[in-house]
């Protein structure tokens, strides 16, 4: 079966500090990869989106990046942290499938992220 | 472009209350719709989910049918508990330009009382 992992889980960071997220899929191969924000009390925003290596679109501009480094890795990244940047930050996965279209997603656990 | 609207939240019930959660979309076409579940702190789980019109997804005791004709999907359980207390987000997925991004609603908190 499949699984998802996010660490780390929770995150207190300093204003202006480096950010490294990292999620990975198990159990799929040449999976949609997806980085969603979620601040306290609202609804999901997309960051960015994967649909293979090396290949990012970006959904909102602002001071995060995404690499997709292997297949089933997907990381989220900042040079300087902002206090905006607090949330709770979740990674999805979803079937790419040249047969057949899916749209379901897969949610990991989530990280916890408080800029101070 | 695509839009789901959810009702606004907290709901709040009693053990064993019916429950509705209102959920219309927009799209061109025929899109897939979902309902999504997001309990305290962790990620959201896909409760259930339809692919084509008058399809009824089912899991855990919620329904929910695919409305074309108003579209709506709305979600509903016979008889609501405490551990239902959650976030819950209706989603519709439709090819747009050859990308599979989904659309989701802001979400309605649910709370169960004893």
């Amino acid at each position: 079966s499949q699984t998802i992992h996010q660490w780390p889980a929770t995150l207190v960071q300093p204003v202006g500090s480096p950010l490294s997220l990292e999620c990975t899929v198990e159990g799929t191969s040449n999976p949609n990869l997806y980085w969603y924000r979620q601040a306290a009390g609202r609804g999901l925003q997309l960051l960015f989106y994967s649909v293979g290596i090396g290949q990012i679109s970006s959904e909102v501009p602002q001071n995060l990046s995404a690499s997709r480094p292997q297949d089933r890795q997907f990381i989220l990244s900042s040079k300087k942290l902002l206090l905006s940047d607090s949330g709770f930050y979740l990674c999805a996965w979803s079937v790419r499938d040249m047969m057949r279209v899916t749209y379901e997603q897969y949610f990991g656990p989530g990280t916890r992220l408080t800029v101070t | 472009g695509n839009s789901v609207t959810q009702m606004e939240g907290p709901v709040t019930l009693s053990e064993e209350a019916f429950l509705t959660i209102n959920c219309t979309y927009t799209a061109t076409g025929y899109p897939s719709l979902f309902w999504y579940v997001q309990y305290p702190g962790e990620g959201l789980q896909l409760l259930l989910k339809a692919t084509k019109a008058d399809d009824k997804g089912s899991n855990k005791g919620f329904e929910a049918t695919y409305r074309k004709e108003t579209t709506s999907f709305h979600l509903e359980k016979g008889s609501v508990q405490v551990s239902d207390s959650a976030v819950y987000f209706c989603a519709l997925g439709h090819a747009s330009g050859g990308s599979y991004i989904p659309t989701f609603g802001r979400g309605t908190s649910l709370i169960v009382h004893p």
